[in-house]
């Protein structure tokens, strides 16, 4: 079974500029997530989708963070514009799990390798 | 909201010593809790995981944690330690009562192993 692929891997951009990740989840996941992960911290939540519908997105700066996934498959998640604050690894994670599953004792996130972002 | 706090942002041992990684969650009720694993410039690996079944859970390699509620803790350890396990690691919680799914994350652990 293939794993969650995310490309880039690595992108260095200027601040203002704009920047999308891409990712593919695993075959038939019907839930997708975004995290950022700054330097020395822990994943963080931006935006959960459940199929192509959004369930989360109170932690996504709306302002310049935007995330789609057509077709309930693919996801891409862009900034514009970006900001030095910005530098993280984006990290995309999926799971078979409805988010309205019952049985939380079988749930697992799949996780992708990552785009490290870094703005200057 | 539901959180865990790792006690020790880095944490070293030596290759054949115990290792034992701390976690602490904040609930009354306990949720579900979990340790991943982050090898350098990789994605989160799920080493196990809590559900209620059973205190004492075991994880791939070589890896277990136990569930004490009395302590509100689920500690991560491994008796003899590799130099392949040298990593970043991280607790994680779900709330059990009703509403998200979603991970809450510590800020991690980095383990090194000193040959």
């Amino acid at each position: 079974e293939a794993g969650v692929a995310q490309s880039p891997r690595y992108k260095i951009i200027e601040k203002r500029q704009s920047v999308a990740f891409w990712c593919n989840p695993i075959s038939g996941h019907a839930t997708l997530y975004w995290y950022q992960q700054i330097l020395g911290q822990g994943p963080k939540l931006l935006i959960q989708f459940q199929n192509n519908g959004v369930v989360d997105d109170s932690q996504l700066p709306k302002d310049r963070f935007s995330a789609e996934r057509l077709k309930g498959v693919d996801s891409t998640l862009k900034i514009q514009p970006a900001k030095l604050e910005d530098s993280a690894v984006y990290l995309c994670a999926s799971s078979p799990q409805s988010h309205r599953g019952r049985d939380r004792g079988a749930y697992e996130q799949y996780f992708g390798p990552g785009t490290r972002l870094t703005v200057t | 909201a539901q959180s865990v706090t790792q006690l020790g942002s880095h944490v070293s041992v030596s290759e054949g010593a115990l290792v034992l990684l701390r976690c602490n969650y904040s609930s009354s009720v306990p949720p579900y809790l979990f340790w991943y694993v982050q090898y350098p410039n990789q994605g989160l690996q799920l080493l196990l995981k809590y559900t209620s079944a059973a205190t004492l859970v075991k994880g791939i390699n070589g890896f277990e944690a136990e569930f004490k509620k009395s302590e509100t803790s689920f500690h991560l350890t491994k008796p003899s330690a590799h130099m392949s396990d040298a990593a970043e690691y991280f607790c994680a919680v779900i709330p059990s009562g009703a509403g998200s799914y979603q991970l809450t994350f510590g800020k991690g652990t980095k383990l090194s192993v000193i040959p």
